[in-house]
């Protein structure tokens, strides 16, 4: 069975300062992996994807993640965190025979003026 | 503007009764989902449907039900029988089932569900 492991329940970061939210997968193929972000009381959004394409994988609003099949990982990334990335993150992994969205547990990110 | 709309945002309700949380779509989708969100948990599937007049079982479904007469609507119920449903619930939708090629998953912006 396919999962994901988020290694970080709650990351703390100061404005302008990296981000890097940690996320490990279990498959015996090649996954097809995303990355979703959910502010306060939302609902989540479509970060990026990876699909078996480009191992480094570009989203929106500066993030970006790449796809290590060597490290079972898909780390997420920023260079400069904003105000507006305090928000809660979720890796998640497609199932290949039923096409099921296994979500992680969830990091929550807080930046720091 | 197209999207998903989930109401009511906020809902009370006494141990014992039902209640009926509504989510709209004018997408287009053909799949529609709903999730449970719990602290540190992550979403768990409750019920999908990926076609008008069909429905699926998720992971967690006992306790809940659901309909789907029309394309645009995917109305869940949580029943007396659901132990412990205090909770926000999430609907989303996609163009295909399971998200289609792209996993990619349009969402409501939720109902939180409290049990006095």
């Amino acid at each position: 069975a396919q999962s994901v492991t988020q290694l970080d329940s709650h990351v703390s970061v100061s404005e302008g300062t990296p981000v890097l939210l940690r996320c490990n997968y279990s498959s015996s193929y090649s996954p097809s992996l995303f990355w979703y972000v959910q502010h306060p009381n939302k609902g989540l959004q479509l970060l990026l994807k990876y699909t078996s394409a480009a191992t480094l994988v570009k989203g929106i609003n500066g993030f970006e993640a790449e796809f290590k099949k060597s490290e079972t990982s898909f780390h997420l990334t920023k260079p400069s965190a904003h105000m507006s990335d305090a928000a809660e993150y979720f890796c998640v992994v497609k199932e290949r025979n039923t096409g099921k969205l296994i979500f992680g547990q969830g990091t929550t990110l807080q930046v720091k003026p | 503007d197209g999207g998903i709309t989930q109401s009511p945002k906020y809902l009370f309700r006494k141990e014992g009764q039902n209640v009926t949380l509504s989510c709209e779509q004018n997408l287009n989708h053909d799949a529609m989902y709903w999730y449970r969100q719990d602290p540190g948990q992550g979403l768990r599937l409750i019920y999908y449907s990926q076609i008008v007049n069909d429905f699926q079982k998720g992971d967690i479904a006992e306790g809940y039900s659901v309909s789907r007469e029309k394309k645009e609507s995917f109305p869940l119920t949580v029943t007396s029988a659901q132990k412990n449903p205090t909770a926000f619930y999430l609907c989303a939708s996609s163009m295909k089932a399971s998200g289609g090629n792209t996993g990619e998953l349009f969402f409501g912006e939720g109902s939180r569900l409290t049990v006095l």
